[in-house]
This record gives C-alpha cells, structure tokens and sequence, in this order.
C-alpha cells in the first residue's frame, strides 16, 4: 500500500506568515494528490487536486506543487480562518497523510 | 448546489452490522462521471478512505477492510448505502459520505464535496 508521510505534524504560526507542508508517498503518485482543510468539527474540505489544481472557491494565497514522491501545499499569507489541520490524499488508494495542524 | 448527508445509527454493539444511508441532492447517480464514496475518521486521527460507488457501479473497496464492506446505490431515492460487518471498537469513527466527479483515467479523482459526517460509537 502506498504511505504518505506529512512534515511537521504541527507548526506555529502567525496571521501574515508563509506557511509550507510537505507530503512524501512511498513511491511514485505522478500528480493525483490532493490537499484538504479540516476545521475542528467539521468535515473536511477539498483545496486542491491534481497536485496543483485550485478547487473552485478557494482563495488564491492556497498553491500546490510537485509530483512523483514529493508534493509540497503552500499557504502563502496566513489568515485567521487559515488554522486548521491539513490533510493530503493520494488518488491512487485513497491513502490519507497523518495530517499537519496549524496552530497560533 | 450538491448536498450530502449521513444518518444511521449513532452506537452499535460488537459483532453488529452497521448499515449507513448517505441521501444526497444536486447530481445524480444517473449521470454519466459520478460517484460517491465513503470515509471515516477516528476521533483525533486521520481520515480513512472505505468505499466508493459510481454512476456505472464500479464498487471499490480499502483493501484492509473489503472482506467486511458493501456499498450499494439507489439512483431513484438519490441513496447510496454502506454496510459494514462485524463491528468492533476500533471501528468508532465519524463516517463521511463525499461526492466524486470522475474526469482522470483510473478514477482517481479527489472527493469535493463532503456531507456533515455522523459519529458513531462501537460499545457494548
């Protein structure tokens, strides 16, 4: 089965800040990984597919990249409604990564 | 606007079988390129892909849990069902229901549509 490992499993952050999660799978996924956004009590939702591909909706400081193993989200000026925990899913098995939280 | 809900029971006992009903509106289980699937997420943990249900319907299951899922669609009720055997506790989880719109070779699409979710609780 494929594995997605996300780094950090956590971070801290600031309103205003770069943040950047990396997912690696254990072997290669070509570009069918998706990111999702969970908020506490809520399920989660869809931010980008295909690796890169913004889902309608969302805003634009959300940005995806990579393919193959390696596959990076980037959240380029933080927002309040931004702390979440992140999860990314590789389209080939379904497999979910353990999630990174962002927290204040 | 594509809705989905989940509703079933909310505590099962071990050995039971959970049956789930996601009831969905917005698209149809008719219509070319459309699928339904179903995810669960223990408290505090990932999410889990379980089963999913297309147009056509294709039934794939998770490898580690297939020998005890079945998945079945009812395109007239706008329904499609989860059944899932011999519960045990490791089985508590918040159950998801999510549309997928095919448009990649293989099926891999993401899910991007999600329903509310329905926790249930595996006790005796």
């Amino acid at each position: 089965d494929i594995q997605m490992t996300q780094s950090p499993s956590s971070l801290s952050a600031s309103v205003g800040d770069r943040v950047t999660i990396t997912c690696r799978a254990s072997q290669g996924i070509s570009n069918y990984l998706n990111w999702y956004q969970q908020i506490p009590g809520k399920a989660p939702r869809l931010l980008i597919y295909t690796a890169s591909t913004l889902q309608s909706g969302v805003p634009s400081r959300f940005r995806g990249s990579g393919s193959g193993t390696d596959f990076t989200l980037t959240i380029s000026s933080l927002q309040p409604e931004d702390f979440a925990t992140y999860y990314c899913q590789q389209s080939y098995s379904q497999t979910f990564g353990q999630g990174t939280k962002v927290e204040i | 606007q594509i809705t989905l809900k989940e509703s079933g029971p909310t505590l099962v006992k071990p050995t039971q079988t959970l049956t789930l009903t996601c009831t969905f509106s917005g698209f149809s289980l008719r219509n070319i390129g459309v699928g339904v699937g179903w995810i669960r997420q223990p408290p505090g943990k990932a999410p889990e892909w379980l089963a999913v249900i297309y147009w056509d319907d294709d039934k794939r299951y998770s490898p580690s849990l297939k020998s005890r899922l079945t998945v079945t669609k009812d395109a007239s009720k706008n329904q499609v069902a989860l059944r899932m055997t011999n519960m045990d506790p490791v089985d508590t989880a918040t159950y998801y229901c999510a549309h997928r719109r095919v448009t990649t070779a293989g099926r891999r699409d993401a899910f991007d549509i999600w329903g509310q979710g329905t926790m249930v609780t595996v006790s005796s």
